[in-house]
């Protein structure tokens, strides 16, 4: 499976501020995907980030406050903007296998909102 | 609604002491149903996929069982490393990879 990287590994942050999380494979892999992980909570599918083209967000994401890049096939960037105490979770990004069915996570990223 | 309940929310086992975890699900149609371990501040790691009733999958102590509504993790023999989260989900046909998660079964295994 592929080894997948994300930065920062945590981060505190001020409310309103935004953070930007990068993930990078080392393989080009064709489906990634966002995901949060809030205390307590099932993890939540953000979108679908899709190589050249814009990001297909799940009911209750919008871009303004999630945006997302997908400048090529080994890397992506999830922003959260304006950020609140809600905000606070783990986010993870993951890819998918073959047709996409198998999901690889990331090791996420814990962000925590003051 | 596609739905997935995981039972119990944690578990705690002596080493030796099997167990069975279980995954209930509600889906439209069944592509996959998943089966990840989280261990505390690291990522799902994957461990079983099953796409039909019927199927079996087994990994060291882990064998994952599937049928029309539900799916089990049995532990066999458990030992202390396999102590973590485990996460159960699915992907409904025509859902475009989306995975819906459970909120897992904390299993803790005393040596």
């Amino acid at each position: 499976s592929a080894v997948i990287s994300q930065k920062p590994s945590r981060d505190i942050c001020q409310r309103g501020t935004s953070l930007t999380i990068q993930c990078q494979v080392d393989s080009q892999v064709t489906m990634m995907f966002w995901y949060r992980q809030q205390p307590g909570q099932s993890l939540t599918l953000i979108a679908t980030a899709n190589q050249g083209s814009e990001a297909t967000y799940e009911s209750g994401f919008v871009i303004d406050k999630f945006p997302i890049s997908r400048p090529n096939l080994t890397f992506s960037t999830l922003t959260v903007s304006n950020m609140s105490p809600e905000d606070s979770s783990i986010y993870l990004c993951s890819v998918g296998s073959g047709r996409g069915e198998t999901q690889y996570f990331g090791p996420g990223t814990r962000l925590l909102v003051l | 609604e596609d739905q997935v309940t995981q039972s119990p929310e944690a578990l705690r086992l002596q080493e030796g002491e099997s167990s069975s975890l279980n995954c209930s699900y509600t889906v439209s149609g069944l592509r996959g149903l998943f089966w990840y371990r989280q261990d505390p501040g690291k990522g799902p790691e994957f461990l079983f996929t099953l796409y039909s009733a019927g199927e079996e999958k087994e990994k060291e102590r882990l064998k994952a069982t599937l049928t029309k509504k539900e799916s089990f993790l049995h532990i066999t023999a458990p030992k202390p490393e396999d102590s973590a989260t485990y996460l159960c989900a699915v992907q409904a046909v025509g859902a475009t990879n989306k995975l819906i998660f459970g909120t897992g079964t904390l299993l803790a295994v005393q040596p």
